[in-house]
């Protein structure tokens, strides 16, 4: 068990739908990290936070915003869903804002739009 | 623009053989990390191991064993005498600085099957 922990575990839900992602780091942690999962891109860094603050944006959409909350813990919002945004959603955390710090994953939310 | 390029998409191999994953790498910057992780089949990714750019020695852990290299951009994860519960999907992973933060981009992924 990494400590990190998201929910929902699963979600269903239709195109052009809202949803929220939820993750608690790990206790410590300042920084959260969030990823998407898909079969044709493989694991997609899409942003960090640190300490409630944005630290770095990857190829995160539009459509998709994130936020670290004063207890550390993060929100990950996608809006106008399409199929494509299909995948299992990752949170991370990691103790420092340093490249060298592992990150440790939770188990991830897995995001079905139909 | 950083790269990390797993050639081997999936590999089989029977209990108690030897399997080395392969990993290649692309960065412009002289500091950066390499690590590993492991996907097990019930989904959550593992931190297996962590080297910095300054940091060639290679390191043996148990039936694990990472070669570093950086004249070939390569880092590469060996397990000896492999078991079952070996089967997952190992990424190998480039860390450095980016924005104002940093951001870690993983490897496609290689599969590995251990048949007992």
């Amino acid at each position: 068990d990494s400590g990190v922990t998201q929910t929902p575990k699963h979600l269903i839900t239709a195109t052009g739908q809202r949803v929220t992602l939820r993750c608690s780091p790990r206790s410590g942690d300042l920084s959260v990290y969030w990823y998407q999962q898909s079969l044709d891109q493989g694991l997609q860094f899409l942003i960090q936070y640190y300490n409630g603050e944005e630290r770095a944006k990857g190829n995160i959409l539009e459509r998709f915003s994130a936020q670290q909350f004063p207890d550390l813990h993060s929100e990950l919002n996608l809006s106008s869903l399409e199929l494509g945004d299909s995948a299992l959603y990752f949170c991370a955390s990691s103790v420092a804002d340093r490249a060298d710090s592992p990150l440790h994953f939770g188990n991830g939310t897995r995001l079905t739009v139909t | 623009a950083q790269k990390v390029t797993q050639a081997q998409t999936e590999i089989s191999v029977v209990e108690k053989e030897d399997v080395t994953l392969d990993c290649v790498y692309e960065t412009r910057d002289t500091t950066y990390y390499l690590f590993w992780y492991k996907q097990p089949p019930s989904g959550e990714l593992v931190f297996l191991i962590r080297r910095n750019s300054f940091d060639e020695q290679n390191e043996i852990s148990g039936r694990y064993s990472w070669n570093f290299q950086k004249s070939t951009s390569s880092f590469n994860f060996t397990i000896t005498a492999s078991q079952v519960v070996d089967s997952a999907v190992y990424f190998c992973a480039l860390s450095e600085a980016f924005g104002g933060g940093f951001k870690t981009i993983f490897g496609a992924g290689t599969r590995l099957f251990v048949k007992a």
